[in-house]
């Protein structure tokens, strides 16, 4: 069975980072990549970037380049995503979720979500 | 970025009852491979989002049949024939045609 287990809430102060991890299990890590998506309360779901599994390859949406850094552990099969310089506007939740295909593709497996809190 | 607009933003319904989301996008979904990369997933309360259509009208891995998604180049329909309990929750399209990868804003199906 393919899980995507994603580290706990975190609470953090301005101008501080954070590094979320999603551990998964049940499938080949280095065959697949990895999305992190952003939902702010109540809002919109935004596509932060993707990293291959296999290479530690990376894709981000321009809006969060410098904000989001994302990085893979093979040998332990987590990816992770560094988030810098955080502001109000980085409270959210945050997503791990994997692509179907290596293309424009759907996300099969989503983790359960992480809340980031931004406050001093 | 690629704008999808979704109408209506709310939607109530009975049980039983048969209704239509519309997502509208700022752009053609149709790259030059003669794919359209127009996706639909529900968000029940407090979970992950959940795919429900693929590649416009595919139906995901266990998604009941009443659901169904048609349309083509701009314009795309997520149908639920007969609504049931299990459907209430926030409905999503995304687009993968276009770099950034985009959401629509959700339609929120609620019981009458």
């Amino acid at each position: 069975e393919v899980q995507l287990q994603q580290s706990g809430a975190e609470l953090v102060k301005p101008g501080a980072s954070v590094k979320l991890s999603c551990k998964t299990s049940g499938y080949t890590f280095s065959n697949y990549y990895m999305s992190w998506l952003k939902q702010m309360p109540g809002q919109n779901i935004e596509w932060i970037g993707n990293i291959y599994g296999g290479n530690g390859g990376t894709g981000y949406n321009q809006k969060f380049k410098g904000k989001a850094t994302l990085t893979v552990d093979k040998s332990s099969s987590t990816a992770y995503m560094d988030l810098s310089s955080l502001t109000s506007e980085d409270s959210a939740v945050y997503f791990c979720a994997r692509p179907y295909y290596p293309g424009p593709s759907y996300f099969d497996y989503w983790g359960q979500g992480v809340m980031v809190t931004v406050s001093s | 970025d690629v704008v999808l607009t979704q109408t209506p933003s709310t939607l109530s319904a009975t049980i039983g009852q048969s209704v239509s989301i519309s997502c509208r996008s700022s752009q053609s979904l149709l790259d030059s491979a003669g794919n359209t990369y127009l996706y639909w997933y529900l968000q029940r309360p407090g979970q992950s989002p959940q795919l429900l259509i693929y590649l416009v009208s595919n139906l995901g891995s266990g998604v009941p049949n009443r659901f169904s998604g048609s349309g083509s180049g701009t314009d795309f329909t997520l149908k639920i024939s007969g609504v049931e309990a299990e459907d209430l929750g926030v409905y999503y399209c995304m687009q993968a045609t276009h770099a950034p990868w985009t959401f629509g804003g959700g339609t929120k199906l609620e019981l009458k």
